[in-house]
C-alpha cells in the first residue's frame, strides 16, 4: 500500500462527454503528478502540482487539465472525451518537487474506457 | 527527441537464470534514471534509482542497475532470478528537469517455476 488512493476505478464514458478523476496523496506529499497509459505503453507524463500550482506539463492539449487543492489532493479533467483518451490514468504522489527529486508512490489508477 | 527505449518487450526465463533488461535513452545532458517494477494486480513501485556517484546501484529485493554515460544506457540485472520477479518492469528517466519522467514501453517478465 502506498496510501496514494484514486477513484473511480473503472468508468466508461462517450465521446464528447467530460470526466473528473480524483486523488488523495500521500500524508506529507505536496507534489501530485499524473500519468496516462495506454495499452502496452509505458505511463506518458501529463502534468504535476506542487503546491497547488501546476509546475510542469507534458505534452497535452490544454483539455487535459487539473487541481491540487490545500490538503494535497488533486483532480484531472479530460473535456470533450475522444476514443483515444481510453487508458489507464495513474496519480504518483512525491515528497520533493518532482520525479527528479526522489521516489514516486503510484495509486493503483483509473480505467478509463471511452466509446 | 528525448525518449526511452526497452528493447525487449517479453522476457520468459527459468528460476535461478541470470535477468538483465536493457535501457537506452537518446539524451546527451544530466540525467537521473529509474526502475520501476509492477507486480500483478499492484501499483508501480520503485525498484533502484540513480542520480549521481557510483553508476553501480544497487536497489530492493537482489536487483542492480548500471549506469553507462557512454552507451546512455541504464540496465537492469539479477543474477538469479525467482518466480516471485514476475512482474513488467519500467525504465524511467529525468532528463535535465525535475518533474517530467520519460518512462520506456515496458517489459513484461516471466518466470517458469
Amino acid at each position: 500500500e502506498t496510501g496514494v488512493t484514486q477513484s473511480p476505478t473503472h468508468l466508461i464514458k462517450t465521446r464528447g462527454q467530460q470526466v473528473t478523476l480524483r486523488c488523495s496523496s500521500q500524508s506529507g506529499h505536496n507534489t501530485v503528478s499524473w500519468y496516462q497509459q495506454a495499452l502496452g505503453q509505458g505511463p506518458q507524463f501529463i502534468f504535476q502540482y506542487y503546491r497547488e500550482e501546476e509546475n510542469g506539463r507534458g505534452n497535452f492539449p490544454p483539455r487535459f487539465s487539473g487541481l491540487q487543492f490545500p490538503n494535497y489532493s488533486s483532480e484531472l479533467n479530460v473535456n470533450a472525451l475522444e476514443l483515444d483518451d481510453s487508458a489507464l490514468y495513474l496519480c504518483a504522489s512525491s515528497a520533493g518537487q518532482g520525479a527528479g527529486t526522489g521516489e514516486l508512490f503510484f495509486g493503483e489508477g483509473s480505467r478509463l474506457t471511452v466509446l | 527527441a528525448q525518449s526511452v527505449s526497452q528493447h525487449n518487450h517479453h522476457v520468459i526465463l527459468s528460476e535461478a537464470a541470470s535477468l538483465e533488461l536493457g535501457c537506452n535513452y537518446s539524451y546527451g545532458g544530466t540525467v537521473n534514471l529509474f526502475w520501476y517494477v509492477q507486480y500483478p494486480g499492484q501499483h508501480l513501485q520503485l525498484l533502484l534509482k540513480y542520480f549521481s556517484g557510483d553508476p553501480l546501484v544497487k536497489g530492493i529485493k537482489g536487483f542492480e542497475a548500471e549506469f553507462i554515460k557512454s552507451k546512455f544506457s541504464f540496465n537492469l540485472r539479477k543474477p538469479s532470478v525467482q518466480w516471485s520477479d514476475t512482474a513488467e518492469y519500467f525504465c524511467a528517466v529525468v532528463m535535465d528537469s525535475n518533474y517530467q519522467l520519460i518512462w520506456g514501453a515496458g517489459t513484461k517478465l516471466i518466470i517458469k517455476p
